[in-house]
């Protein structure tokens, strides 16, 4: 219940293309959903982040998607670019008094030129 | 404003060692959480740190453990070291508990390496 189910594992898009990354939850108990970014050698970024009472968030190129019905979320990178290749990271909060964050098992993101 | 700084960035040790590694927050930031990255769990949440107490901790060993000092700064220790500690340990400040008005900034890592 407590894990966060991300896929596809790793993907190959062409620059300019769109990049959709999945993830999937059990426990509706979960009330925040971020996205990090982590290229080699850094720690994870804060992309975008969304809570259970929006569907959808845009921030520039980036949106997050949310069902709440499905107990999905995706994130979609528009008009992708080869400096977006990285390791993609989402993630989900617990409500309750844990607070803590529970990561996706990741997507490695290549951009072709 | 400086972010997370963590120290060292690299570190080999053997089995049977016990290490510290050190976090410090960003100017302000009250609560740090310590990570574990590794390519075959992925991320995962070993503790979180309020005004110095333990707030949350992880499925991780007593082997695991760690601290808060009043400026916030925090070290983690691991006693007794296996091989499967090899990992890159992230460390995260926000102003409060993490959540959805207290985003979370990562370090760059302390990589461990256990011989």
């Amino acid at each position: 219940q407590q894990q966060v189910k991300q896929s596809p594992q790793s993907l190959i898009v062409q620059k300019g293309g769109i990049s959709i990354i999945n993830c999937a939850y059990e426990n509706t108990a979960f009330d925040y959903f971020p996205w990090y970014q982590q290229f080699p050698g850094k720690g994870p970024a804060l992309l975008i982040a969304i809570r259970p009472d929006v569907s959808e968030k845009k921030e520039g190129r980036f949106t997050i998607s949310f069902n709440k019905s499905a107990k999905q979320f995706s994130l979609h990178i528009m008009d992708s670019q080869p400096g977006d290749s990285a390791t993609y990271f989402c993630a989900a909060r617990a409500g309750d008094s844990s607070y803590k964050l529970i990561f996706g098992s990741g997507t490695r993101l290549l951009v072709r030129p | 404003k400086a972010g997370v700084t963590q120290t060292p960035r690299y570190l080999i040790k053997t089995r049977g060692q016990q290490v510290t590694l050190s976090c410090s927050p960003i100017s302000g930031h009250r609560s740090v959480s310590w990570y574990q990255q590794t390519p075959g769990q992925g991320l995962q949440f070993l503790f979180e740190y309020f005004s110095e107490t333990q707030r949350n901790k992880g499925n991780f060993p007593g082997r695991f453990s760690g601290r808060q000092f009043s400026n916030s700064r925090s070290e983690m220790n691991v006693s007794t070291l296996e091989l499967g500690d090899s990992a890159l340990y992230l460390c995260a400040s926000s102003f409060g508990l993490a959540g959805p008005y207290n985003e979370q900034f990562f370090g760059p890592g302390t990589r461990l390496t256990v011989l």
